[in-house]
């Protein structure tokens, strides 16, 4: 089976632009989804497919590709978008078998 | 608006099974284009997917987790049902159920989450 990377942490200023990262084989193959996560709440879904964003989602937030890695980007980070954040992707070893990301914690200072 | 709720014990001892149930209300278990998912979260730790079904039943399970869970589901009811049994205190997190698949191929739907605490 694969996995998927994230760094740990990153830190971004208020209101400038931060990408977290996510890294895994079977993004060749399979979008990645992104999810927020704030202390004591369930994941919300924020980014999907190519670059949809579900509704009530604020277009600050964006997607891309390339390759083995996936990016969620910020633009114009919030202080209310301090959470964690998770990619989503199926594993490359069977279709249904599913991977999460092992999280980014991002500060927004 | 579609929701899922998960229920069960919150408390449960070594060696035992553990035992979830989600109720979807709002929308069809039926779905054709949708799976069922549990997914959970040890404190301070990032998500797991525990396993996934299909409304006919098909199964589709973590390895690590395999040998331990059971997914089930009851379209007369629109519930599905998560078993782990042996627990021991790493299996202590909360409890998500969730609904993945579309077009998309993503959850998009979450339950609030059910804490369970392996403790004797």
């Amino acid at each position: 089976s694969s996995e998927l990377t994230q760094d740990p942490a990153v830190s971004v200023a208020l209101g400038q632009t931060v990408s977290i990262t996510c890294q895994g084989d079977s993004l060749r193959s399979y979008y990645a989804s992104w999810y927020q996560q704030k202390p004591g709440q369930a994941p919300i879904l924020v980014i999907y497919g190519k670059n949809n964003r579900p509704s009530g989602i604020p277009d600050r937030f964006s997607g891309s590709s390339s390759g083995t890695t996936t990016s969620l980007t910020i633009t114009g980070a919030q202080a209310e978008d301090e959470a964690d954040y998770y990619c989503h992707s199926r594993d490359t070893s069977g279709n249904h078998l599913l991977l999460f990301g092992g999280g980014t914690k991002l500060s927004v200072l | 608006q579609l929701q899922l709720q998960e229920s069960g014990p919150g408390l449960v001892k070594p060696s035992e099974t553990l035992s979830l149930t989600c109720n979807v209300s709002g929308g069809s278990i039926s779905s054709r284009i949708y799976y069922w998912a549990w997914i959970r979260q040890s404190p301070g730790k990032g998500l797991e997917w525990i396993g996934s079904i299909y409304y006919r039943g098909s199964t589709y399970y973590s390895p690590s987790l395999k040998s331990r869970v059971t997914i089930s589901i009851d379209t007369s009811k629109n519930q599905f049902s998560l078993q782990l049994n042996s627990v021991t205190a790493a299996d202590t997190a909360v409890y998500y159920c969730a609904r993945r698949g579309g077009q998309w191929d993503n959850i998009d739907y979450w339950g609030q989450g059910s804490l369970v605490t392996v403790s004797s």
